[in-house]
């Protein structure tokens, strides 16, 4: 059964104290694994496509890197205004998407 | 580009009123998708279109939920009957055609039924 798994539910950092989200997969045929993030009352937004085990993108203080069974979403140096929810979403063949619940990120000034 | 946008942005109604959410994809974009999103269930997808057409509509609740696509531009959701239970954010993204594409998603239809 393909499904998504994120890992913490919740996070509380101190600003500037780095760390990891992690999302892990089990999906038949992945054709991409997708990065959100959400803000309180608006839609997701976009921040990284990775296509293939190995592939790494950046993207300011945050970077996704993808294996076989697995990708992190690395923040480095994190500010108050990278608070947020972030969803990693896997895509199947048949253009199916299945996302994760989310990690709830807040970081304290 | 507009982006995906959805109307209305919130609604309040009565358990058994008519609820019609609206969307219009981004041009050019082939699929359209319509999602759940609840604290308990994270974002359920309901349906997607290809083309205009319903190619899964698995996630689709119950009979009380259709949803339709006249054209590229404009898609629906309708609950008839609503239902507390229906209370969510729903929301509407689309994207084009090709491997690993990203999906855009609007802004959300905050649903109240109460």
């Amino acid at each position: 059964e393909d499904q998504v798994t994120q890992s913490p539910e919740a996070l509380r950092l101190q600003e500037g104290e780095s760390s990891s989200l992690n999302c892990s997969y089990t999906v038949s045929g992945l054709r991409g694994l997708f990065w959100y993030r959400q803000d309180p009352g608006k839609g997701p937004e976009f921040l990284f496509t990775l296509y293939s085990a190995g592939e790494e993108k950046e993207k300011e203080r945050l970077k996704a890197t993808l294996t076989k069974k697995e990708s992190f979403l690395h923040i480095t140096a994190p500010k108050p205004e990278d608070s947020a929810t972030y969803l990693c979403a896997v895509q199947a063949y048949g253009n199916q998407f299945y996302f994760g619940t989310g990690t709830s990120l807040t970081v304290i000034p | 580009d507009a982006g995906v946008i959805q109307s209305p942005r919130h609604e309040v109604t009565e358990m058994g009123q008519e609820v019609t959410l609206r969307c219009k994809p981004i041009s050019g974009h082939d699929y359209l998708f319509w999602y759940r999103q609840t604290m308990m269930r994270g974002l359920e997808l309901l349906i997607y279109f290809n083309n205009n057409v319903p190619i899964d509509d698995s996630g689709m609740p119950e009979d009380r939920f259709s949803a339709k696509m006249p054209n590229a531009s404009f898609s629906t959701l309708k609950i008839q009957p609503s239902e507390p239970r229906d209370s969510a954010v729903y929301f509407c993204a689309s994207s084009s055609a090709g491997v690993g594409n990203t999906i855009y998603f609007g802004e959300g239809s905050w649903l109240t039924v109460v």
